[in-house]
């Protein structure tokens, strides 16, 4: 079974803080996953990667952005963070596209006051 | 672009009935991967069934799932419905990079 780790897991900030989520896998995985959890929104994609140094822009990316510094790091910023950020994050990942499957993290929850 | 739409938000029934949980996708691939996947309480999603085949039934831990690219669907069945199916069931497709995932259909199961 894939691993995927987040942290941290919970997280709680005020408006126009700073804030920045980690994920890693130990899968050797090339594609890594952003997604955002939101009743009634299912879940949404902010931001992917495919490999080391590579970024592409998912459905929903205003005021995040993202860095994939190793091809087992991926990190989520929040530089601004607003109250409509609150949610649920998941990060994933998966050795490729098509039919590969999806091994999420158990989340991070972040709560922006 | 790609999108899936689930119908329902929620489904709520009673143990021992059938299960069906829509799923419709536009995509503009044509040989897109259809995927559920199930999200348990507290836990994360994780996949329950995928196919690729047109008109092939898939079945895994006794959902089964046939796309059918005619009617771009790919339903979700269980022919009796246990307390332990109580999740959130997502309907995902890919064609190319991306994962799009429906909104979600909350089953409820009671006794």
């Amino acid at each position: 079974e894939a691993a995927v780790t987040q942290s941290p897991r919970n997280k709680v900030t005020v408006t126009g803080g700073n804030v920045t989520l980690s994920c890693r896998q130990t899968n050797s995985h090339n594609y890594m996953y952003w997604y955002r959890q939101d009743t009634g929104h299912g879940l949404r994609l902010i931001h992917y990667s495919y490999g080391a140094g590579n970024l592409q822009i998912g459905d929903v990316p205003d005021g995040y952005k993202a860095t994939r510094t190793t091809q087992e790091d991926f990190f989520l910023l929040l530089e601004l963070a607003s109250p409509s950020q609150t949610s649920l994050y998941f990060c994933a990942s998966s050795a490729g596209t098509g039919g590969n499957t999806l091994y999420f993290g158990a989340g991070t929850r972040l709560s922006v006051l | 672009g790609d999108s899936v739409t689930q119908t329902e938000g929620l489904v709520t029934l009673t143990e021992g009935l059938p299960v069906m949980l829509n799923c419709t996708y536009q995509t503009i691939y044509s040989n897109p991967f259809l995927f559920w996947y199930v999200q348990h309480l507290n836990e994360s999603p994780r996949l329950l069934l995928k196919s690729f085949t047109d008109n092939k039934r898939t079945e895994h831990q006794g959902f089964h799932a046939t796309l059918h690219k005619s009617s771009s669907s790919f339903h979700l069945q269980k022919s009796s419905a246990q307390l332990s199916d109580s999740a959130l069931y997502y309907c995902a497709s890919t064609g190319g990079y991306k994962v799009v995932f429906g909104s979600g259909t909350r089953l409820l199961v009671s006794p």
